[in-house]
């Protein structure tokens, strides 16, 4: 079946716009996850949800990033204001469910965002 | 403060020979730890993964061991194939938490 897919592949934006990155979950998927991946740098957790919930935030670098997710699948991270450290590889992930299944999540391509 | 390390970021290996990729962690929470495989302009790949009851995982040519005693694992690929030339992220979790911690990768060449 169709793994998880994300949109734009690419974008480049200048620096005080706003962005939103779009991320489609593997159907039936309940958990998603969005990562960033500075140049040089590891994969840095953001935000996690759980159906529509996200009970975990603590990666948001800053007020200028939300996410939200509707009817348990496509969510969208959006930046506000975006800053040259902003640019990265923004990567979403999909498990099926909160459990030790879950640790085994299946990423999609990523966004690639340049703010210039 | 970097839970997971990938202290060598790049490993060169011959064809045939074998691989061997670690990772330290410095939580002792994690109790669950993977392995995942990027190849460029592609998303990680998930590999292999180990609990912390087992010290050693093995799923053909990949085999992972844990030493939670250094709190050390590392994965071993043998015999490695230039296909498997790709950048290889170490990730851990905790029971108690939804999210995996990642190290910064190696990345891996095997030459013909």
């Amino acid at each position: 079946g169709a793994g998880v897919s994300q949109s734009p592949s690419n974008k480049v934006t200048e620096k005080g716009k706003d962005v939103e990155l779009r991320c489609d979950p593997i159907s039936g998927h309940t958990a998603l996850y969005w990562y960033r991946q500075s140049l040089g740098q590891g994969l840095e957790f953001l935000i996690y949800f759980q159906g529509n919930s996200a009970p975990d935030k603590s990666g948001l670098p800053s007020d200028r990033f939300s996410a939200e997710r509707t009817g348990g699948s496509v969510s969208t991270l959006t930046i506000q204001r975006t800053q040259q450290e902003d640019s990265a590889v923004y990567l979403c992930a999909s498990s099926l469910d909160v459990s030790e299944s879950s640790y085994e999540q299946y990423f999609g391509p990523g966004t690639r965002l340049t703010v210039t | 403060d970097q839970q997971v390390k990938q202290n060598s970021p790049s490993l060169s290996v011959q064809e045939g020979r074998i691989s061997i990729l670690n990772c330290d962690y410095t939580n002792s929470m994690f109790d669950y730890f993977l392995w995942y495989k990027k190849y460029p302009a592609e998303g990680p790949t998930f590999l292999i993964s180990i609990s912390s009851i087992k010290d050693k995982n093995e799923d053909g040519r990949f085999t992972v061991f844990l030493n939670k005693s250094a709190k050390h694992l590392s994965l071993h690929i043998v015999p490695s194939q230039p296909g498997d030339s790709a950048v290889y992220f170490c990730a851990a979790s905790a029971r108690n938490t939804d999210k995996l911690i990642f190290g910064t990768g190696t990345r891996l060449q095997v030459f013909p």
